[in-house]
């Protein structure tokens, strides 16, 4: 079945430098790739997400590129701040279905001050 | 926009009791609604989607009958945990899809509800 392996589980950064999150898909059909960030006893938000029709996407300091042919994608979080410190997890749809979504185990990033 | 808003946030109850999440799409239509649960320090694993009107999906290895949904609306879902026993307390998650031509319209999700079976 779809499988999404994600890495690292835990990132530690200081504050400004950037921070990167890779995910890999097995489902070569999959072409939705949203990221969020879930902070301590809330929900996911969505932050940013990337169509298969597309191989980079960027808003203000966090951008996703998209490689299909190799199927991995990326996040990656520039000039990071205190308030970035959450839990990242990447999904892909998959099985064809508009909305199904499977997601990675998730990267704890911590921005130290 | 796309709020998605959960109640209750914090449920505490019995082994034996039944509860019932709501799960609303505040300012938009749903055409789908997905149900998560969620272990500490892990990762969302979908329970089940459902759709306006219709019977919910239900993925493999959970039980429809423990986990009732219900989907009256294009704004509201239920979850009702029926008879709950310690090992079903977690973090329960809805999400919903905004009703939509587009294909892969994202997921927004609401804010979880931590269940504890005493």
């Amino acid at each position: 079945g779809e499988n999404v392996e994600q890495h690292p589980s835990t990132l530690s950064v200081q504050e400004g430098d950037s921070a990167v999150i890779k995910c890999t898909y097995s489902d070569s059909a999959s072409n939705y790739f949203p990221w969020y960030k879930q902070e301590l006893g809330k929900g996911p938000q969505l932050i940013i997400d990337i169509r298969s029709n597309v191989g980079e996407k960027k808003d203000q300091r966090i951008a996703v590129t998209l490689n299909k042919t190799a199927k991995h994608f990326s996040l990656h979080i520039t000039e990071t701040q205190p308030e970035d410190s959450a839990v990242y997890f990447c999904a892909a749809v998959y099985g064809g279905s508009q909305g199904n979504l499977i997601f990675g185990k998730g990267t704890k990033l911590s921005v130290k001050p | 926009g796309a709020v998605v808003s959960q109640h209750p946030s914090w449920v505490i109850c019995k082994s034996g009791t039944s509860v019932k999440i709501e799960c609303r799409s505040l300012d938009f239509q749903a055409t789908t609604m997905f149900w998560y649960r969620q272990f500490p320090k892990q990762s969302l694993m979908l329970m089940a989607t459902s759709n306006e009107g219709s019977k919910a999906t239900y993925e493999q290895g959970v039980e429809k009958d423990k986990f009732l949904i219900n989907h009256a609306s294009l704004t509201l879902s239920t979850l009702t945990v029926t008879s709950a026993h310690p090992e079903d307390s977690s973090f329960y998650i809805c999400s919903a899809i905004a009703l939509s031509g587009v294909s892969n319209q994202p997921q927004h999700f609401g804010d979880g509800t931590r269940l504890s079976i005493l």
